[in-house]
């Protein structure tokens, strides 16, 4: 399994609170990547990172900022928590492959549950 | 813009019964394509792949095929178990518009997942 971990793995929290998540990585893999997951929409991409300092905006990025100051750390975070952003957050990372086609498989950690009351 | 399509669930199936989960897909360019299953709990995992037209992925007794002259990418097994029960979603990965790849230049879109349920 690819070393992929997050914390915390359940949070409730109340709206208009800052709240940061962390994804850490053991693979030194260079792409990073954070999803919500709600019924009915798969996952979304909130941002993304394609090296240190690198990061870049997803499909649903409004309220949500992110960091990456280390290979193997990307940050999340809800600036000021509304009910909306209650959701499951999945953090996942890549390498793009070459050989078989060029190709981009992610591998995802637990996931962190989150609740904004 | 790309998009994937896949069959809404939940699905229901007995024990060692035929399984099909349809997924169409939308590009602009030349996609690889993705199968993903979640079990209860767990983040996705990658149960397989295809890079290109006419590829066929395989794993687990689950099997796929590229099917670019009808954008489709359908995922079957001949005899599901209950321990196959899960939700499944199919991706699809492309170069993003105008951009290189030193610079994060896949996009992954998913489909909204189909929820499998076998019983004994």
């Amino acid at each position: 399994d690819a070393g992929i971990t997050q914390s915390p793995r359940h949070k409730v929290t109340e709206t208009g609170t800052p709240v940061t998540l962390r994804c850490h990585q053991t693979e030194n893999h260079r792409y990073m990547y954070w999803y919500r997951q709600d019924p009915g929409h798969g996952l979304r991409l909130i941002h993304y990172s394609y090296g240190v300092k690198d990061t870049d905006k997803g499909e649903v990025s409004d309220g949500y900022s992110v960091s990456r100051s280390k290979t193997e750390d990307f940050l999340l975070t809800l600036e000021s928590a509304t009910s909306s952003q209650t959701s499951v957050y999945f953090c996942a990372i890549s390498e793009s492959k070459s050989g078989q086609g060029l190709f981009n498989e992610q591998f995802f950690g637990p996931g962190t549950r989150l609740t904004v009351l | 813009g790309n998009s994937v399509t896949q069959m809404e669930g939940p699905v229901t199936l007995s024990e060692e019964a035929f399984l099909t989960i349809n997924c169409t897909y939308t590009a602009t360019g030349y996609p690889s394509l993705f199968w993903y299953v979640q079990y209860p709990g767990e983040g996705l995992q990658l149960l397989l792949k295809a890079t290109k037209a006419d590829d066929k992925g395989s794993n687990k007794g689950f099997e796929a095929t590229y099917r670019k002259e009808t954008t489709s990418f359908h995922l079957e097994k001949g005899s599901v178990q209950v321990s196959d029960s899960a939700v499944y979603f199919c991706a699809l990965s492309d170069l993003r518009k105008g951009m290189e790849l030193s610079t994060g230049g896949f996009k992954t879109i998913f489909g909204a997942g189909t929820r499998l349920f076998v019983k004994a």
